[in-house]
């Protein structure tokens, strides 16, 4: 399994721009999530998706979309770039089901850099 | 509203050292919590987690964590450290009464361990 993988790993965008950030997993989890981290402030979750078709926004999603076609891929869109969203951005995923709790897997990160 | 506190922003020990890293979580209800490290640019791995039962909880590279509810705390502990434990961790809580897995982080605690 190739686990979780985020593309691309590195993006410089300028202000106003729109991009797309890629998330897959290969391990056909229900639950998958964006993060921002930003130093000095952990991880903060942006939006989630609990499944095909369902997502919802977590703490910061101002200016951020997703969408879940797919149980494998879940990409976040930055429709307008703003300097603010300059961040290191990390998908995960886990299993969910009633009764059980999982822990989450995390891809390796995009760096993001908007000027 | 749920949050997780780390009040080191560093802790530095010197190998061969038990270390600890605190963690203090405000959440209703018995919570669902994780220890999760991050290596330079790389995203999060699993380290381990408390669900119910056992207070003393045992993850991998020989990591523990100590449920504590009285002082609503989740330390995370190792009898030995390693240079290669020098890191940045990350302590998380999940709402048991959520059924979406979200997790909130804390702002993290870098560990270094010293020769």
């Amino acid at each position: 399994n190739a686990g979780v993988t985020q593309t691309p790993k590195f993006q410089v965008l300028k202000t106003g721009q729109s991009m797309t950030l890629q998330c897959a997993q290969d391990m056909n989890h229900e639950y998958m999530s964006w993060y921002r981290q930003d130093p000095g402030m952990g991880l903060r979750l942006i939006h989630y998706s609990v499944g095909a078709g369902i997502t919802d926004q977590g703490e910061v999603p101002n200016g951020y979309n997703v969408s879940r076609s797919t149980t494998e891929d879940f990409p976040l869109r930055l429709l307008s770039a703003a300097p603010s969203q300059t961040s290191v951005y990390f998908c995960a995923s886990s299993r969910s089901s009633s009764g059980r709790v999982y822990e989450q897997f995390f891809g390796p990160g995009t760096r993001l850099t908007v000027l | 509203a749920q949050s997780v506190a780390q009040p080191e922003d560093q802790v530095n020990v010197a190998e061969g050292n038990p270390l600890t890293v605190k963690c203090t979580y405000s959440v209703s209800g018995n919570p669902y919590l994780f220890w999760y490290v991050q290596y330079p640019n790389r995203g999060l791995q699993f380290l381990l987690k408390y669900i119910t039962g056992d207070n003393l909880v045992k993850g991998s590279y020989g990591f523990e964590a100590e449920f504590n509810k009285s002082q609503t705390s989740f330390h995370l502990k190792k009898p030995s450290a390693l240079v290669s434990d020098s890191a940045l961790y990350f302590c998380a809580v999940r709402d048991p009464a959520s059924n979406t897995g979200k997790l909130i982080f804390g702002q993290g605690t870098t560990l270094q361990v010293k020769p």
